[in-house]
């Protein structure tokens, strides 16, 4: 059965500091997409970053970076320079299938980022 | 260009009624799908569609039915309410032919007492 863990949950930063959020995968298939998501204190699910299984290079939104270790099944996000907008709850999801799928994901039970001043 | 609305926001029910969650979106979006929010917890999906008059089950799909009759609306119906089913629903959609780009409304706090 597929999983998503993500094994942190909550971590702090300091304002302009860089942080890695933790998530590991189980799956058995070879095509597969993982998300990451940031749900602020005003509940709304925003889309942060995709890494599909196939792709070569880590993938990078802005100050938002995967570093995606296919053969260790985990992808681990990285928020470069810390705001204190950042503080929310972040989720790791997986989805089955590349472009297909279903819009049917599986996340994990977040990890919830403070960034102190 | 509303994206995907959903409504209401807030609900109180006493358990035993039913009501429906509804789902709109405006994009022409082929899939379509229903997750709930425990607290503390990530999202479980419920149901999901992949087109009008084609809806299949999730994780959780117990206590909960729905029906597609059109592209654009997705409701969640729940039959008999329980305390256990106390949540925050969000529904989501996306093409067909772009995945990675999956579209979230901004949840229902659904409260069964």
């Amino acid at each position: 059965a597929q999983k998503i863990t993500q094994t942190q949950p909550g971590m702090f930063v300091q304002e302009k500091e860089a942080v890695t959020l933790d998530c590991t995968y189980d799956t058995s298939d070879q095509s597969y997409g993982l998300f990451w998501y940031k749900q602020p204190s005003s509940g709304e699910m925003i889309f942060l970053i995709y890494q599909g299984s196939y792709d070569e290079q880590n993938a990078t939104e802005g100050r938002y970076s995967l570093n995606f270790q296919k053969a260790r099944k985990s992808t681990n996000l990285v928020i470069s320079a810390s705001q204190l907008g950042d503080s929310a709850m972040y989720f790791c999801a997986m989805r089955e299938g590349l472009s297909g799928g279903y819009n049917k994901l599986i996340f994990g039970a977040g990890t919830r980022l403070a960034v102190h001043p | 260009n509303a994206g995907v609305t959903q409504t209401p926001k807030f609900q109180v029910l006493k358990t035993g009624q039913s009501m429906t969650l509804q789902c709109a979106q405006d994009m022409n979006h082929e899939y379509m799908s229903w997750y709930r929010q425990d607290p503390g917890m990530g999202l479980r999906l419920i149901h999901y569609s992949v087109g009008a008059g084609i809806t299949d089950q999730g994780e959780v799909p117990n206590g909960y039915n729905v029906s597609r009759s059109t592209t654009e609306d997705f409701p969640l119906r729940l039959l008999s309410a329980a305390p256990s089913q106390t949540s925050v629903y969000f529904c989501a959609s996306s093409r067909r032919t772009d995945g990675n780009t999956i579209y979230f409304g901004e949840g229902s706090w659904l409260t069964v007492v």
